[in-house]
């Protein structure tokens, strides 16, 4: 079945470093690929999304292009805040109404 | 702007108790999910909902059960309260099933069964 994969957690980075935060998925057909992020004590919100091959999602400075060919969909910002710091998570869905999530990266931001 | 509205925010219940987690939605999206979220394990799907008068099994059901009367409520009842429900769960709704579309999460429910 559909799956997605990301790196573990925590990340630690000093502010205005750059940020990668790897996925990685498994589908039989062509998904929709999401970031949400969770900010402490908060629900889930849509960060950025790439519905179809070669597509850049973008949004408050983090990007992550949709590459078919290494099925992967990798969060990246050039220099990160210590306000970005939160959970990330990349998910997909595939044309039904469900969306897979990925268990989730912590990342921190030290001042 | 509402969105998707949860209650309680935060709750302790005794082993055996029952109880309904609140779930409202403004945006008349047809389409809301429960999830619980354990720690270091991502989200699962509890139930969902199509439409009014249709809900569907999840990953993990089991010690729930769901209804949809109306467009705009989900709630979610645990019957009996185990040590293993205790986890956030967050209530989300979308608009359609296609695939891209945006789905919007509520604040979250910390649930603690001691």
């Amino acid at each position: 079945g559909d799956s997605v994969t990301q790196m573990e957690g925590p990340v630690t980075l000093s502010e205005e470093a750059f940020l990668t935060i790897n996925c990685t998925y498994t589908a039989t057909g062509y998904p929709s690929l999401f970031w949400y992020v969770q900010y402490p004590g908060e629900g889930l919100q849509l960060l950025l999304k790439a519905t179809k091959a070669d597509d850049k999602g973008s949004n408050k400075g983090f990007e992550a292009t949709y590459r078919k060919e290494t099925t992967s969909f990798h969060l990246e910002k050039g220099s990160v805040q210590v306000s970005d710091s939160a959970v990330y998570f990349c998910a997909l869905s595939e044309g039904d109404d469900k969306i897979i999530f990925g268990k989730g990266t912590r990342l921190h931001i030290l001042p | 702007n509402a969105g998707v509205t949860q209650t309680p925010k935060f709750r302790i219940l005794k082993i055996g108790q029952s109880m309904t987690l609140q779930c409202a939605q403004d945006m008349n999206h047809n389409y809301m999910y429960w999830y619980r979220q354990d720690p270091g394990m991502g989200l699962k799907l509890i139930y969902y909902s199509v439409g009014a008068g249709i809900t569907d099994k999840g990953e993990v059901p089991n010690g729930y059960n769901v209804s949809r009367s109306t467009t705009e409520d989900f709630p979610l009842r645990l019957e009996l309260a185990a040590p293993s429900q205790t986890s956030v769960y967050f209530c989300a709704s979308s608009y359609q099933a296609r695939a891209g579309n945006t789905i919007y999460f509520g604040e979250g429910s910390w649930l603690t069964v001691v």
